[in-house]
């Protein structure tokens, strides 16, 4: 059980163009999901905390209006970034969770990758 | 302010022999502490986690750690690696005040037969 899809598994884009990311909990209801970046050999770097219904909160420094985060329900979120350049190339992984405790168990999804061209 | 120290960047050890990965934290509430591993191509898997329960925590796959509040660690064993083990590792902090969750920088564990 808990599993989290996200697709695409992987993306090329031009520089400029905007990507959406979509993360999926298949058999649970996710009341909160998070989205992280990982960059190669690195750990990973939270980027948003996103509850269904309501705006995503922004780690500092994460540009609200460049990744834009969307929950429109219990079981998607989605993360577009806009206007692509090549440093935001990089690992995006989504994580979910069913309860409404930092304690609870976070289920990630297998990420995605992207590359901006 | 939290924070997640993992001490070893990489660990090697023997198919068979014991595994030691190291984690210190600082956190300003009581926090939780977790353990994750992350196989290539494969999503993170939590392998255990400690919430202020028993303080000797038994994960998946033979792993335990132990919450040790005196030296702020909470240290990952093995008894006996096997190759399947070879991943990296990320030791976690969250507190219980809110959302607020940090990864340590990872150690890659390496197998050798």
């Amino acid at each position: 059980g808990a599993v989290v899809s996200q697709h695409p598994s992987w993306v090329i884009c031009k520089s400029g163009t905007s990507v959406k990311i979509e993360c999926r909990s298949l058999d649970f209801q996710a009341t909160t999901m998070f989205w992280y970046r990982q960059f190669p050999k690195q750990s990973l770097m939270l980027m948003a905390t996103s509850n269904e219904g309501s705006k995503a909160t922004y780690e500092q420094g994460v540009e609200k209006d460049k990744f834009l985060i969307n929950h429109a329900s219990l079981t998607l979120s989605t993360l577009t970034v806009t206007s692509a350049h090549p440093e935001d190339s990089s690992f995006y992984i989504c994580s979910a969770i069913t309860g409404g405790s930092s304690t609870d168990t976070q289920y990630f999804g297998p990420g995605t990758r992207l590359t901006v061209l | 302010a939290q924070s997640v120290t993992q001490l070893d960047s990489h660990v090697s050890v023997s198919e068979g022999t014991p595994v030691l990965l190291r984690c210190n934290y600082s956190s300003s509430y009581s926090p939780s502490l977790f353990w994750y591993v992350q196989h290539p191509n494969k999503g993170l898997q939590l392998l255990l986690k400690y919430t202020s329960a028993a303080t000797l925590v038994k994960g998946i796959n033979g792993f335990e750690a132990e919450f040790k509040k005196s030296e702020t660690s909470f240290h990952l064993t093995k008894p006996s690696a096997h190759m399947s083990d070879a991943a990296e590792y990320f030791c976690v902090v969250s507190d219980t005040g809110g959302f607020k969750t940090i990864f340590g920088a990872g150690t890659r564990l390496f197998v050798k037969a």
